[in-house]
């Protein structure tokens, strides 16, 4: 069955440091891979996307994510953090079953300090 | 253009009751689906639409719940008999189906609010 891991409910990091957002999969076939934020009172936004080609992809923010098919994971990466990143990530599988959906991990909630 | 509209954004019934939420995708997108966000959770699916028909209701958590999606447009969420468990985020989301770039791709609504008290 498809799933998806977020091993960090929260993270902190410190405004400026470089994020790193782990996601692990299990999928039998080519995913179709997802990074959302859920910021406060916000609905969720798609970050970037994976399908197929370059495996590191690069989203809106200043995030980018890279697909490590032999690690089955999609880490989400950011070199530099702003106080507006404080949110929750989620990352997200795409699958077939007899139609289409997508199965999203837990999350972890970014807590950004001054 | 609009995006995904949910209707209504906050709704506090008491147990027992049934309830009604509603959702209106973007204008095109064949794709519907709906999940639930408990207070600190991730997300539920709870069902997708392909059009009007409904391939996968592998997530809806009881037969209390149901759902239907009429003109390949506006869709429905249906709680019988509310249960204080039921209260969470219902987000509804639509998407582009078939091809590659942006199918797939999900826009999600701001989501409704529901207290079952």
């Amino acid at each position: 069955a498809q799933s998806v891991t977020q091993p960090d409910i929260h993270i902190t990091v410190s405004e400026g440091a470089s994020l790193e957002l782990r996601c692990n999969y299990s999928y039998g076939a080519t995913p179709y891979l997802f990074w959302y934020v859920q910021s406060p009172g916000q609905g969720l936004q798609l970050l970037l996307k994976y399908f197929s080609g370059d495996t590191l992809v690069q989203g809106i923010k200043g995030f980018e994510a890279e697909f490590k098919r032999s690690q089955s994971s999609f880490n989400l990466r950011k070199p530099s953090v702003h106080w507006s990143d404080a949110a929750e990530y989620f990352c997200a599988v795409g699958a077939h079953t007899g139609g289409f959906k997508t199965i999203f991990g837990a999350g972890t909630r970014l807590f950004v300090k001054a | 253009g609009a995006g995904v509209s949910q209707s209504p954004s906050n709704k506090v019934t008491e147990k027992g009751k049934d309830v009604e939420l509603r959702c209106d995708p973007i204008s095109g997108h064949t794709a519907l689906y709906w999940y639930r966000q408990s207070l600190g959770q991730g997300l539920e699916f709870l069902i997708y639409f392909q059009g009007n028909s409904a391939p996968d209701k592998s997530g809806l958590p009881s037969d209390r719940f149901s759902a239907e999606r009429t003109g390949g447009s506006v869709s429905t969420l249906t709680i019988q008999r509310t249960q204080q468990e039921d209260s969470a985020v219902y987000l509804c989301a639509s998407s582009l189906v078939g091809g590659s770039g942006g199918a797939y791709e999900q826009y999600f609504g701001p989501g409704t609010r529901l207290t079952v008290t």
